[in-house]
């Protein structure tokens, strides 16, 4: 099973700045990665996938890099409203996730 | 859009069974398939399984849980079920129902139901 680490686990950052969430996975995925938001009392929103492939209606606030094992969210221009848990999952090896990375909005 | 059904309480060794409506897409389609992912603190997100048509049925399982699981295709209702068996209470959490790919397709899920939450206890 390929296991995927996000870090950090928890991120605290101020209203306009940038967010960088990591992740990676125990051995190369290709591009062969999504992620999620996921705020409370709701199901995961698929933001990013083919690792740097904004899903529709996503704000190009988000963008996604990475190749192999090691892949970056990032997060430009934060509001109040990207409070939420992130997660990542990869799709090379049948489907598993990360444990998320909570952002919080200072 | 997946709207979910289901029993939110499950009593050990029993069978837990869920309910997903699909509507504005076809069960029958070969370019997606249809899946189970729960959610809980203690094993976080969890791939169940796949249900998935090229000119018949396939159900793909997770190690986790194979042996116990069935997804239940039912066209007449644009409509597909899981059943596990033998619950415990290790299988408490929330469940979703997912449209994500097909086999030999690759990318992320793009379409969750709600979420049940399923408690198993006596």
């Amino acid at each position: 099973e390929i296991v995927m680490t996000q870090s950090p686990a928890t991120l605290s950052v101020s209203p306009g700045e940038r967010a960088t969430l990591s992740c990676r996975a125990s051995q190369s995925i290709g591009r062969n990665l999504a992620w999620y938001q996921q705020k409370p009392g709701q199901a995961p929103r698929l933001l990013i996938d083919g690792a740097s492939t904004r899903a529709a209606g996503i704000s190009a606030r988000f963008s996604g890099s990475g190749f192999g094992t090691e892949f970056t969210l990032t997060i430009s221009s934060l509001q109040s409203e990207d409070s939420a848990v992130y997660y990542c999952q990869q799709y090379d090896n049948w489907y598993t996730f990360g444990q998320g990375t909570k952002l919080e909005i200072k | 859009h997946l709207q979910q059904s289901g029993p939110g309480l499950v009593k050990p060794s029993e069978t837990l069974s869920l309910t997903c409506v699909i509507s504005g897409d076809s069960l029958a389609t070969s370019s997606a398939g249809w899946y189970w992912i729960r959610q809980s603190p203690s094993r976080g997100l969890e791939w169940l399984g796949r249900l998935s048509y090229r000119s018949d049925w396939s159900g793909d399982y997770a190690l986790s849980v194979r042996g116990r699981i069935t997804f239940i295709p039912d066209t007449s209702k644009n409509q597909f079920s899981l059943q596990l068996d033998s619950v415990t209470p290790d299988d408490t959490g929330l469940y979703y129902c997912v449209r994500g790919p097909g086999p030999y397709i690759y990318y992320g899920m793009d379409g969750w139901g709600q979420g049940t939450t399923v408690t198993v206890s006596s």
